[in-house]
Order: C-alpha cells, then structure tokens, then sequence
C-alpha cells in the first residue's frame, strides 16, 4: 500500500530535550516535505526537500532541522524544543512535479512542557 | 501575510443539500489549486484539483470553480452526506526560486453536514 509513515504519532517532551520525528514514504517520490497544523493558522510548511541531500526552508523553518540522506526518508530534528513547538505536525511526499498532489502521514501531535 | 485565505471557520449544511466552500488567494502566479479533506486524527487527503487555466473541474458529487479575475476558488459538494463532515483545506502551487516549487494551505474550513 502506497502511503507516508510517521513515527511517532504522540509525542511528549520537555524544553530542551532533542527529539526527531522520523518519516518514510514507498512511492519513490522525490518531493517530501513538513508542515505544521496550528489552530487558525492552517498548514504551514517547515522545510522541504527536492531530491536526495537537497534540502531548503520553508515558511516556519527556526528550531527545526531536516535532512535527506535517502529518497525514502525524511525526518524531522528538534535539537532544543521550546513550547512555541507544540503543534501538529505532517509530513509529505510527491511526485516532482507542480501539479500532483500532496500524500500525507498521520501526523505527529508533540507537546512541548 | 496570507496568500491564501478561507474566512469561513465552520459551515453547516443539511445532509443532501449543497456544501460551497470558499478560497480566496492573492498570488496571481499560483498554477494549480487543490483540495484535501481532513478527517480527525488523520493527515489531509487529496480531493480534488485544477489548473490555473480552467475554470471548472467535476469528480463525482465534488465540483471545483476558480475565478482568476476575483482570485476566488470555491468547492462544491452536491449532494452533501454525514461522511462529508470534515476539515477542508484550500492550498495553492507555484513555482518558486531556483527550480523549486511550493504549496501554500489555507487555514482550514470545517464542515458539518447535518443528518
């Protein structure tokens, strides 16, 4: 079955503790990307990745890391989580082009105390 | 500064009447626009789509209307059923600098479609 798969799904932490959310997706795509959902604020994407050790800053990139060592794989880095990080977080993936639509994981809900 | 924009928070319809989801955008160099749905404890999943050189794209009970001279794009769902109950995001993609390219959401329209 094609999908994205993140790990874990709830998150739990204290200020300052480093985390990573990891994400993978089996549909070979070579576009992946993070966004986090706050209330009234919609999806707003953290970083994105166009191919294999390409990576760059999305809207909402301070506090957090990324990296793309292979295709299939995407996680995300909290090196120093504060509070102001407690969100919904999505990762997804697509196919390299304008037009095909995003697929989704689960999410990740962490909760920065 | 919210390039796209839904104002509705909520909408409320009756189960086989007509659900109309509204999008606003201001980016006149968006080419595509989409749809997702968004049920509770799952990530958004793809509804439906349209080029910027269309102005109408029909899937099944799911019709997408996009008015470039207004900047306005709108969703409809007829005949509405309870499964239709969700979040519904509006998101926007265009190319960006160096061979990028990006997609921007909306901040969300909630649906309730009444029984």
């Amino acid at each position: 079955e094609a999908q994205v798969t993140q790990n874990p799904r709830y998150l739990i932490t204290v200020t300052g503790k480093k985390l990573t959310v990891t994400c993978s997706q089996n549909m070979n795509h070579e576009y992946m990307s993070w966004y986090r959902q706050d209330p009234g604020l919609g999806l707003r994407q953290i970083y994105y990745s166009m191919n294999v050790e390409v990576t760059d800053k999305g809207d909402v990139p301070e506090g957090y890391k990324v990296s793309r060592k292979e295709k299939r794989n995407f996680p995300l880095i909290l090196e120093s989580p504060s509070p102001n990080q407690t969100s919904l977080y999505f990762c997804a993936s697509t196919q390299d082009s304008l037009n095909s639509p995003l697929h989704f994981g689960n999410g990740t809900r962490l909760t920065v105390t | 500064d919210q390039q796209v924009k839904q104002n509705s928070p909520s909408l409320s319809v009756q189960e086989g009447r007509i659900s109309i989801l509204n999008c606003d955008y201001t980016n006149s160099m968006f080419d595509y626009f989409l749809w997702y749905k968004k049920y509770p404890a799952e990530g958004p999943t793809f509804l439906i789509s349209i080029s910027s050189i269309k102005d109408k794209n029909e899937d099944g009970r799911f019709t997408v209307f996009l008015n470039k001279s207004a900047k306005h794009l709108s969703l409809h769902i007829v005949p509405s059923q309870p499964g239709d109950s969700a979040v519904y995001f509006c998101a926007a993609s265009a190319w960006g600098g160096s061979g990028t390219y990006k997609y921007i959401f909306g901040t969300g329209t909630r649906l309730k479609v009444l029984a």
